[in-house]
Formats: structure tokens, sequence, C-alpha cells
């Protein structure tokens, strides 16, 4: 079935860094657009980055840009979060999430289960 | 950047009855907008996109109204697993992709 399964998270202490991964099944990979989302504890929703079917167009929320790097490797339908100089307000859970097959629909049909990061001394 | 508003923040309906929930954009998202529920411990689910169009899967008990700067998600006959947060997102103007703050549908 289609789905995404995220790993990565973990705790670590301000200024450190983590790599999330989210491996994707039951779909074409290459032909879907993706981004990652992140909730803080008991607080909205956020979207964090996006990246294109091909990797060729990336954007990052201002809250982020210059420390964490979305990618992808279509050959091994998986997706990406390197998430540098990490600081408190980056404790979420984040959440990978296949956006709806469409060049003008930017909603996301599929997400992954979500991976805990904790950013703490 | 465009701010999504959601209103109210707490829904307290009885089962069987009807809930309508407001979201407001700080400037017209023409249809770009999406709705999502999410229950405790759960994702996200995405409801509705194109402002009315239902996702697969989605009862017809769920529908979408609006244009522009208000919308709207009304669930006809609330059943007791339509208790959840629901959350709107606009995807007209980006980045970034925003999401209101979310309203909690609970049993009255």
């Amino acid at each position: 079935q289609v789905q995404l399964v995220e790993s990565g998270g973990g705790l670590v202490k301000p200024g450190g860094s983590l790599r999330l991964s989210c491996a994707a099944s039951g779909f074409t990979f290459s032909d879907y657009y993706m981004s990652w989302i992140r909730q803080a504890p008991g607080k909205g929703l956020e979207w964090v980055s996006y990246i294109s079917s091909s990797g060729s167009t990336i954007y990052y929320a201002d809250s982020v840009k210059g420390r964490f790097t979305i990618s992808r490797d279509n050959a091994k339908n998986s997706l990406y979060l390197q998430m540098n100089s990490l600081r408190a307000e980056d404790t979420a859970v984040y959440y990978c999430a296949r956006g709806v097959y469409s060049v003008t629909t930017f909603a996301f049909d599929i997400w992954g289960q979500g991976t805990m990061v904790t950013v703490s001394s | 950047e465009i701010v999504m508003t959601q209103s109210p923040a707490t829904l307290s309906v009885s089962p069987g009855e009807r809930a309508t929930l407001s979201c407001r954009a700080s400037q017209s998202v023409s249809s770009n907008l999406a709705w999502y529920q999410q229950k405790p411990g759960q994702a996200p689910r995405l409801l509705i996109y194109g402002a009315s169009i239902r996702a697969t899967g989605i009862p017809a008990r769920f529908s979408g109204s609006g244009s522009g700067t208000e919308f709207t998600l009304t669930i006809s006959i609330l059943q007791s697993e339509d208790f959840a947060v629901y959350y709107c997102q606009q995807y007209n103007n980006w980045p970034p992709l925003t999401f209101g703050g979310g309203t909690k549908v609970e049993i009255k």
C-alpha cells in the first residue's frame, strides 16, 4: 500500500545536527513533489520545506533557511532532511508528506507517521 | 506571507448535528485552499482541496465552500469519528505554504 515511513529523529543538543529520512513505497516516488511539515508539541502545523519531483526546485520556510537542507534520491525512493544548527524551537514531530498529483495543487494527500525531534541540553 | 485564521478555536457539537468551521485568509487565495483532519497521535488526513473537492475516500458529509478570503468546512451529520482538530492550508501564494491554527471539534 501507499506508505511513507520517517526515521532519524531523536534527542540532540542545541547547535547539533540530525538527518531525517523518509522511505516511500507503493507509488512511483519520482512522480511526486514532497514536503517536510512539522508540529511542535501541542501546536499546529508548520510547513518546513518543499522539493519538486525531480529535485530541481526547492523552497524553505524562513525559520529554517540556511540551516536545513532537503534532498531526495528517486532511485532509492527516499526523501531526506539534513538539520544543522538545531535550536530548541525546532523541537517537533516532523512529517514527510506527498503532494497531490497535480501541477497546480500544493496540498498533501499522504503523510508519514512522523518522527520526533527534541532539541535540549 | 499569507496568514490563515480559523474560527472558532473550539467547537462543541453533539453527534448527529452539523458543524461549520471557518477559515479566513489575510489576502485572496482564490480557491487554492485545503482542509485536513487530525486525530490525537495521528498524522493529518487530507479532506478537501481546491476549496471544495473531496479527496479520495472522504465521505460526502464533508463539504468545503468559499473562495477569495472566506472559506467554510461543513460536516453535515457529525459521527463519533469526526471529533478531531481541523486545519486549513493555502497554496495560492507561496512559499511559504501556510496553515491555520486549527479548530478542535469536541463532543458537547
